[in-house]
């Protein structure tokens, strides 16, 4: 299958910096890309839809100020924690959406830690 | 609204023996559902999907889920457990039918015991 790589798999920051967490698809290209957060024992939510040269869509309640995506490429997708506080600690993870809806690959995660 | 509930938050099974998870879904439309699973440090890999065909449909490493429209259910089947199924399992729903709104299930842990 296709290949989603997510980099950092780990980041600590501390209070009050900004961290960019970045999506690539490998193999193929993704006009669209999701980002998802994971909270502890709980399911993944999605917070933004990201298209390829436009604006993010944001899900109600993500503060699109502090959660920057940039997806500036056919290849990459970045979500930037902007200013980030210990309740920004969480696991996001992105997936790509491959052909016409065909099916969406998902990154191995990246574990975000603000202390 | 479409939602979806996995049932157990845990299950725990020996090797060889059966697996069953369970998910009951709520869609205003026809849903389209899918199982992902998770392995520790891993990015979601694609189960099976069902998308209003067959209503029994068949994955990869030997999973099954079949679609109960009169139960709203697709609870994940597989004949024997292997130690490498150990793993979170999410059942998903599709607000749209494709990709674009997936709503994700709390997540199944799976342990297999020897």
């Amino acid at each position: 299958g296709a290949v989603v790589s997510q980099h950092p798999s780990r980041v600590i920051c501390k209070s009050g910096t900004s961290v960019k967490i970045e999506c690539r698809s490998l193999d193929f290209q993704a006009t669209t890309m999701f980002w998802y957060r994971q909270f502890p024992k709980k399911s993944l939510m999605l917070m933004a839809t990201s298209n390829e040269g436009s604006k993010a869509t944001y899900e109600q309640g993500v503060e699109k100020d502090k959660f920057l995506i940039n997806h500036a490429s056919l290849t990459l997708s970045t979500l930037t924690v902007t200013s980030a506080h210990p309740e920004d600690s969480s696991f996001y993870i992105c997936s790509a959406l491959w052909g016409a809806l065909v099916e969406a690959f998902f990154g191995q995660g990246t574990r975000l830690t603000v202390v | 609204a479409q939602s979806v509930t996995q049932l157990d938050s845990h299950v725990s099974v020996s090797e060889g023996t059966p697996v069953l998870l369970r998910c009951n879904y709520s869609s205003s439309y026809s849903p389209s559902l899918f199982w992902y699973v998770q392995h520790p440090n891993k990015g979601l890999q694609l189960l099976l999907k069902y998308t209003s065909a067959a209503t029994l449909v068949k994955g990869i490493n030997g999973f099954e889920a079949e679609f109960k429209k009169s139960e709203t259910s697709f609870h994940l089947t597989k004949p024997s457990a292997h130690m490498s199924d150990a793993a979170e399992y999410f059942c998903v729903v599709s607000i749209s039918g494709g990709y674009n709104k997936l709503i994700f299930g709390a997540g199944t842990r799976l342990a297999v015991h020897p």
